[in-house]
């Protein structure tokens, strides 16, 4: 499928336990953006990627790791899940200048 | 600080009437990018509108337009007859050159438009 795709759309887990979540896009985008979406907080950027196995931070990046080895691919790991990683988990891409566009997103509980 | 404000948690609209939706951004480099999301309830991130800082004129794109005051540090997001499924969540982000393709997305409006 064209564009910009997230696996899992859902998913539950415990606390410490390890959680990837996957990205994929299909327009081989240079940029490519981890957020999180919580109530109150709009989206915030948690990692971030400016083509392959170049990563750098964003504004809460505590406790998550990514790596992006193709271009197409940008997979967001949660070492130890803890329950304030409880969100709504979007992946973004773009080609510069223009808009990001954004995945489905995955919604991710923590219990 | 918070560079992007959204003042407006919430607005309602008749439907058919206009909206504006306000935003104010705060950022020291010449060269950026303004941009408005929507969000409705099934929750994916649908682009609306882009807005350069050194664009001369205010973006349109249909039934949407950005009042753009650039000594205001202002960039409005006005929808023109109003119709149901524009009832949604409404974001507000800039793009700052100086750091790289990173987004900084404004709290939000949730939007209701009444029949």
């Amino acid at each position: 499928d064209a564009g910009i795709t997230q696996s899992p759309r859902y998913k539950i887990t415990e606390t410490g336990r390890q959680v990837t979540l996957m990205c994929h896009q299909t327009w081989s985008h240079s940029y490519m953006f981890w957020y999180r979406q919580d109530l109150g907080h709009g989206l915030r950027l948690i990692y971030y990627s400016a083509a392959a196995d170049i990563t750098d931070k964003g504004e809460v990046p505590d406790g998550y790791v990514v790596s992006r080895s193709k271009t197409e691919n940008f997979p967001l790991t949660l070492e130890s899940a803890t329950r304030s990683q409880t969100s709504v988990y979007f992946c973004a891409s773009k080609a510069p200048p223009r808009e990001q566009f954004f995945g489905p997103g995955t919604r991710l509980t923590v219990l | 600080a918070q560079k992007i404000t959204q003042t407006q948690p919430g607005m309602f609209v008749q439907e058919k009437e206009a909206v504006t939706l306000d935003c104010t951004y705060d950022t020291s480099d010449q060269s950026y990018g303004l941009f408005w999301y929507k969000q409705p309830s099934s929750g994916e991130m649908i682009f609306l509108i882009y807005q350069g800082s050194y664009d001369e004129q205010n973006a349109t794109e249909g039934r949407y337009s950005l009042n753009f005051q650039k000594a205001r540090k202002s960039a409005n997001l006005v929808i023109s007859a109003s119709q149901l499924g524009d009832s949604a969540m409404y974001f507000c982000a800039m793009r700052e050159d100086n750091y790289g393709q990173n987004f900084v997305f404004g709290p939000g409006t949730r939007l209701s438009v009444l029949p």
